[in-house]
């Protein structure tokens, strides 16, 4: 049963057009959204994330919006560039509950040139 | 800064052979984890800690065990190696339960043949 979905396992944008990862989840206890980002043959590493009680966090060209009502939330990559080329996790924890983060399947991301 | 450091980076394992996972971390982080992934998968937990002598199941434990003597060292036990142990194992740590920055190691990829 998967608490965080992301549907899409691929997704193609040419470079400096905004890339948008989506991420669904059902367990409505989560009350904290992370991204990762993970190139080939290293671990992931944290991009940016999101408190419930907020519905946008903005961090130079990456912005994640949280629409708590459709339990969904979307990465924007404004502009993209080659080095964004990655696969992405969507995660999330219910972070009152002191519990654990859990891990979307993850969305492999290209930059075309 | 060194961060969360994991050995071997590449192993081949035989069915029924046994191996430890080494996964050691200098941030003096309390909580340590171990995730696998699998192909087209996202990130399952295994096994996680939250201190010294306090181990805990994730998810997917079965197979496997860990033990936790220093704050600094996290090591994953395979007893029995099995195909379906065939996997991306990443070690990662955090300051706290639902921290939103884990510190992930860069893997260890393990093929049981």
């Amino acid at each position: 049963d998967q608490q965080v979905k992301q549907n899409s396992p691929s997704l193609s944008v040419q470079e400096g057009r905004i890339s948008i990862l989506n991420c669904d989840y059902t367990n409505s206890m989560f009350d904290y959204f992370l991204w990762y980002k993970k190139y080939p043959a290293e671990g992931p590493t944290f991009l940016i994330s999101i408190s419930s009680i907020k519905d946008k966090n903005e961090d130079g060209r990456f912005t994640v919006f949280l629409n708590k009502s459709a339990k969904h939330l979307s990465l924007h990559i404004v502009p993209s560039q080659p080095g964004d080329s990655a696969v992405y996790f969507c995660a999330a924890s219910a972070r009152s509950r002191d519990d654990k983060i859990i891990f979307g399947k993850g969305t492999r991301l290209h930059i075309l040139p | 800064n060194a961060g969360v450091t994991q050995t071997p980076k590449f192993r081949i394992l035989k069915i029924g052979q046994s191996m430890t996972l080494q996964c050691t971390q200098d941030m003096n982080h309390n909580y340590m984890y171990w995730y696998r992934q699998d192909p087209g998968m996202g990130l399952k937990l295994i096994y996680y800690s939250v201190g010294a002598g306090i181990t805990d199941k994730g998810e997917v434990p079965n197979g496997y065990n860990v033990s936790r003597s220093t704050t600094e060292d996290f090591p994953l036990r395979l007893e029995l190696a099995a195909p379906s142990q065939t996997s991306v194992y990443f070690c990662a740590s955090s300051s706290a339960l639902g921290d939103e920055k884990l510190f992930f190691g860069s893997g260890t990829q393990l093929s049981v043949l």
